[in-house]
């Protein structure tokens, strides 16, 4: 199993463009999650999914779309870059749904995102 | 809206001392993990803490949740260099199940 994936690594915008994150899982599971990780902030939950077809917004939404058309891939948008969105972003995938009080996140490697 | 206070923030040691981290809250949580995350990787679980006043041990590491399920520390015996890393404590909250992490603690630990 290649477990979370996420592509690219690294990515460089300008201010105003517009791109996708890309985030596949190999586990069947059914709960995935989108965070950025800023200095000193710990991780904030940007959007989740419970299945496919079914998101809903997290802490930080602003800026970003997301849809779940399958139950492997959870791609996140970026409409229109700012120089605020320059962050580290984390998939993430468990076997718990919402409302189950135990489930383990795996994270994938991260992008690395930078807007100018 | 419910928050998660980690503290210290940062914490640089030598080789051999022991620590505690402490992750505060003035919310009642489900469950509450601790992941540890390395430069350039994702978070990697460590534990999960379920009931109120629970204490789990994986070698070096002891985990305790408050009586009440809105705190949770993390002691390590004898740290290792190969313990740096950062140390994030995450809350279930009781509604939709989401994450709510904790601002992370930033160890060092010097041979």
């Amino acid at each position: 199993n290649a477990g979370v994936t996420q592509t690219p690594k690294f990515q460089v915008l300008k201010t105003g463009q517009s791109m996708t994150l890309q985030c596949a899982q190999d586990m069947n599971h059914e709960y995935m999650s989108w965070y950025r990780q800023d200095p000193g902030m710990g991780l904030r939950l940007i959007h989740y999914s419970v299945g496919a077809g079914i998101t809903d917004q997290g802490e930080v939404p602003n800026g970003y779309n997301v849809s779940r058309s399958t139950t492997e891939d959870f791609p996140l948008r970026l409409l229109s870059a700012a120089p605020s969105q320059t962050s580290v972003y984390f998939c993430a995938s468990s076997y718990g749904a919402a409302g189950t009080a135990l489930y383990e996140q795996y994270f994938g490697p991260g992008t690395r995102l930078t807007v100018t | 809206t419910q928050l998660l206070e980690q503290s210290p923030q940062f914490l640089s040691i030598q080789e051999g001392e022991n620590l505690t981290v402490y992750c505060n809250s003035s919310s009642v949580f489900s469950s509450l993990q601790w992941y540890r995350q390395e430069p350039g990787e994702g978070p990697v679980l460590l534990v999960t803490v379920v009931t109120g006043g629970e204490v789990k041990k994986l070698k070096r590491l002891t985990f305790q949740f408050g009586d009440a399920r809105k705190d949770s520390s993390l002691h390590i015996t004898a740290a290792q260099p190969g313990d740096t890393g950062l140390y994030l404590c995450a809350g279930a909250d009781n509604q939709g199940g989401k994450l709510i992490f904790g601002q992370g603690t930033e160890l060092s630990v010097k041979p």
